[in-house]
């Protein structure tokens, strides 16, 4: 069946580092793609997403790039604030019936 | 405006008892989700419900019933309570069963 890897963490970071968080899928169709943010204590929010292979998602300095022939949704960001430490999911929707497929997430911590 | 909402936030509970979850969407979506999360942060689809109808159960004991009296509510009671039980569940909506899902703060039960 379908399947989202993501990067073992927690990965901890300093103040404007650079961030990648590695995301690897299984899918027999055409998935859309998200990254979806949870920060302490609250629910998950939308942070990008792609339909379509080559798309390039992008929110608050956060991309990632719909990679078909690496089936990879790598999500960047140039330059990490401490308020961007949390826990980011990388998930895809087989769009058959609406399931979203989690990756396992990857904890963020930004030191000053 | 909340988007997503559910109520109670917090539930703390025995094993054996029974207890419902509620959830609201004022976003117009046709289409509702409960996700459960477990101690590993972890994220699984239940159930979800298009304009009523439940289209996605996945493998779920039959002490976990979902009811979506309306397009805007969809609520889980669950039976019989056990330790196992114990997780965040999380609410979303959709337009259509391809779109972004939205989801609701999560509601952390705890079985003693």
């Amino acid at each position: 069946g379908d399947s989202v890897t993501q990067m073992e963490g927690p990965v901890t970071l300093s103040e404007e580092a650079f961030l990648t968080i590695n995301c690897t899928y299984t899918a027999t169709g055409y998935p859309s793609l998200f990254w979806y943010v949870q920060y302490p204590g609250e629910g998950l929010q939308l942070l990008l997403k792609a339909t379509k292979a080559d798309d390039k998602g992008s929110n608050k300095g956060f991309e990632a790039t719909y990679r078909k022939e690496t089936t990879s949704f790598h999500l960047e960001k140039g330059s990490v604030q401490v308020s961007d430490s949390a826990v980011y999911f990388c998930a895809l929707n087989d769009n058959q019936g609406g399931k979203l497929i989690f990756g396992q997430g990857t904890e963020l911590s930004v030191k000053p | 405006d909340t988007a997503v909402s559910q109520t109670p936030k917090y539930l703390v509970t025995q094993m054996g008892n029974d207890k419902s979850i509620k959830c609201e969407q004022n976003l117009g979506h046709d289409t509702m989700y409960w996700y459960k999360q477990d101690s590993k942060k972890f994220l699984k689809i239940m159930f979800s419900y298009n304009n009523k109808e439940l289209i996605i159960n996945e493998t779920v004991p039959n002490r976990f019933s979902p009811k979506s009296p309306d397009k805007a509510h969809l609520n889980l009671h669950i039976n019989s309570l056990e330790l196992g039980d114990s997780a965040v569940y999380f609410c979303a909506s959709s337009q259509g069963t391809e779109e972004t899902q939205y989801f609701g703060p999560g509601t952390r039960l705890l079985v003693l």
